[in-house]
């Protein structure tokens, strides 16, 4: 099984400024990885799919990048509507696999 | 495209209980359906697939105790669950994946699940 993490736990971050999340796979999973973001009492959205193309509806300021075993989610101006917990995905591999998730928060 | 999730509830361990998800607006049986859940206050777990006709793939916590299905004429994703353990205990959100690759693009609103005595 593909382990996946996410740094860091928690981040806080202020409205306008820029928010960089890491995922890192155990063992390379190409660019088969994908990005959610979860609000409280709500399905999750998806935000990335193949590690850097953005999903329909997504705005610009989300962006993917990385392949192999490191990808990053940047959120670059962070806006209110942007707190929530953001998770990676690998589906490279039986099991799919997620990451723990990191949970953004507005300073 | 809508999915929703019905069936979930309250049973004892050991039990059996089945999940529907009733999709809309696409063609249930042409498309990647997974089944993934979400313990209380945790993270996501991809719990079951089906794919290309009837092929399946499972999570090793659930292999040979859930079986998942889905129903054309009724255009309907199914989960059988039995054998259930307090650790299932979780919202349980079926979603589809899509733009080709196997992310999920839409997801169900989710079923809660509660295997307690």
């Amino acid at each position: 099984e593909i382990v996946m993490t996410q740094s860091p736990a928690t981040l806080s971050v202020s409205p306008g400024e820029r928010a960089t999340l890491s995922c890192r796979a155990s063992q390379s999973v190409s660019s088969d990885l994908a990005w959610y973001q979860q609000k409280p009492g709500q399905a999750p959205r998806v935000l990335m799919y193949s590690a850097s193309t953005r999903a329909t509806g997504i705005p610009v300021r989300f962006s993917g990048s990385g392949s192999g075993t490191d990808f990053t989610l940047t959120i670059s101006s962070l806006q209110s509507e942007d707190s929530a917990h953001y998770y990676c995905q690998q589906y490279n591999n039986w099991p799919f696999t997620f990451g723990p998730g990191t949970k953004v928060d507005i300073k | 495209v809508q999915l929703v999730e019905s069936g979930g509830g309250l049973v004892q361990p050991g039990g059996s209980l089945r999940l529907s998800c009733a999709a809309s607006g696409f063609t249930i049986t042409s498309d990647h359906m997974s089944w993934v859940r979400q313990a209380p206050g945790k993270g996501l777990e991809w719990v079951s697939v089906i794919y290309d006709g009837a092929i399946t793939q499972y999570s090793d916590s659930v292999k040979g105790r859930f079986s998942i299905s889905r129903d054309s004429s009724k255009n309907t994703l199914y989960l059988q669950m039995n054998s259930l353990r307090a650790a299932d205990t979780a919202v349980y959100f079926c979603a589809r994946s899509g733009y080709g690759v196997w992310a999920f693009d839409h997801w169900g609103q989710g079923t809660l699940v509660t295997v307690s005595a």
